[in-house]
Order: C-alpha cells, then sequence, then structure tokens
C-alpha cells in the first residue's frame, strides 16, 4: 500500500536556526514526491518536487531511496517559513497520497 | 487569481440534506481531484476523474458522488449518508504526463453541518 508519513505534527524553531521536516514514504514502484506548502490564509501550493532538484526560498529536499525518505531541509530559517507543510506521492495512474502534514512555526 | 475556483467559500446545511460543491479550472486540465482536510489528517482522497465521463473512487467516497460532464468541472455532492461531513473541502487539478504532475488547489470550501 502507498503511504506517506509525516512523524512531527508540529514543529517550532526559532529564527536562524536549521530546520528539517521528515517524510518518509511506502510506494512499490518509482514515485515522484512532493513537498507542497499552504501559508496562513493562502491556497495549498506545491513547494518544489524531486525531479527538479532544485532550491526553493532557501528549502531542499533529496530522494533517499535506501531509507524511502525525502526529508524537506533549510538552513537558516525565516519567519515566513511559518506554514504548514504537506509531504506528497505520486504514483502510477496520477494518483496522489497525502502524509498528514506538519506545522512549522518559527520563532522571532 | 484564476487557475481553480470553488464554491461556496462557507456552506451550511441541515442534517439530512444533500449539498453540492462546485469546483471550475480553466488551466485545460484532465485530471480533477476532491480532497477533504481535517486538522491532524491531512489530505484525503474522495473521488478523482483523469478524464470526462470517467471517475474513480479514492480512499473515503463513502457518502459522497461526483459527476464529470464537461473538462472543466467537477462538481461535489455531499449526501446525507455521510455520517461526518463537516470539514474542508479542497479540489485540485493537474495536468498528465510524466513531468507534468503538480497539482494546483483551489481556496477551498468550509462545510458546516448544523
Amino acid at each position: 500500500a502507498q503511504r506517506v508519513t509525516q512523524p512531527e505534527k508540529l514543529l517550532s524553531v526559532f529564527k536562524g536556526a536549521p530546520v528539517e521536516l521528515k517524510c518518509n514514504y511506502s510506494y512499490s514502484g518509482s514515485p515522484e514526491l512532493f513537498w507542497y506548502v499552504q501559508y496562513s490564509r493562502q491556497r495549498l501550493q506545491l513547494l518544489l518536487r524531486h525531479i527538479s532538484r532544485e532550491s526553493i526560498k532557501g528549502f531542499t529536499a533529496d530522494l533517499n531511496k535506501g531509507e524511502t525518505s525525502f526529508h524537506l531541509k533549510k538552513p537558516f530559517a525565516q519567519e515566513e517559513d511559518s506554514a504548514m507543510y504537506y509531504c506528497a506521492l505520486s504514483g502510477a495512474g496520477n494518483q496522489f497520497y497525502f502524509g498528514t502534514g506538519t506545522s512549522l512555526t518559527v520563532i522571532p | 487569481d484564476g487557475g481553480i475556483t470553488q464554491s461556496p467559500k462557507y456552506l451550511f446545511r441541515k442534517e439530512g440534506q444533500n449539498v453540492t460543491l462546485s469546483c471550475e479550472q480553466n488551466l485545460n486540465h484532465d485530471a480533477m481531484y476532491w480532497y477533504r482536510q481535517d486538522p491532524g489528517q491531512g489530505l484525503r482522497l474522495i473521488y478523482y476523474s483523469q478524464i470526462v465521463n470517467d471517475f474513480q473512487k479514492g480512499d473515503i467516497a463513502e457518502g459522497y458522488s461526483v459527476s464529470r460532464e464537461k473538462k472543466e468541472s467537477f462538481p461535489l455532492t455531499v449526501t446525507s449518508a455521510q455520517k461526518n461531513p463537516t470539514a474542508f473541502y479542497l479540489c485540485a487539478s493537474t495536468a498528465q504526463g510524466k513531468g507534468y504532475n503538480e497539482q494546483f488547489f483551489g481556496p477551498g470550501t468550509r462545510l458546516t453541518v448544523l
């Protein structure tokens, strides 16, 4: 069965500190992995995807197939990073599976 | 701020009534989705459609129904059979094909059953 696990419901870090949001997945195949973000009063939107291997707003995420993980990292957290973050997986048939989300709070 | 629109933003319904949530997109996307978002449970897939006149059940389809008569529209009906319908409902769409799997989301509809 396909599943995405985000073990932390809440995460608080101080401004300027490193932040890591964890995501583990299980999928029998070659999935595409994504991170979506939902800022207060805004729509859910794509932050980054593993196939692009890009850095968006200072965030990066590396797909580790051995550990089946796709953790989101940023070396220096900013207040504007406070939001809800969802890890998601796309498999065959264009179906998406989302984790339960991690609410990140960056403390000034 | 086009793309995907959902209406209404807030919806109230009495127990025992069916209610239909609207979702329209002008992105020419083939696939459309309905999710339910509850605190602590993330997004759970209700129904999705990859092509007009075809749709598949997601993980929590019981008590819901959909139609896809037009490419642009994917309305969701919450029936009286849905035991706990109070929730935030999100519609999304995506273009088909590998490499184009980004989902675009609507602003959501908050349904409250009184």
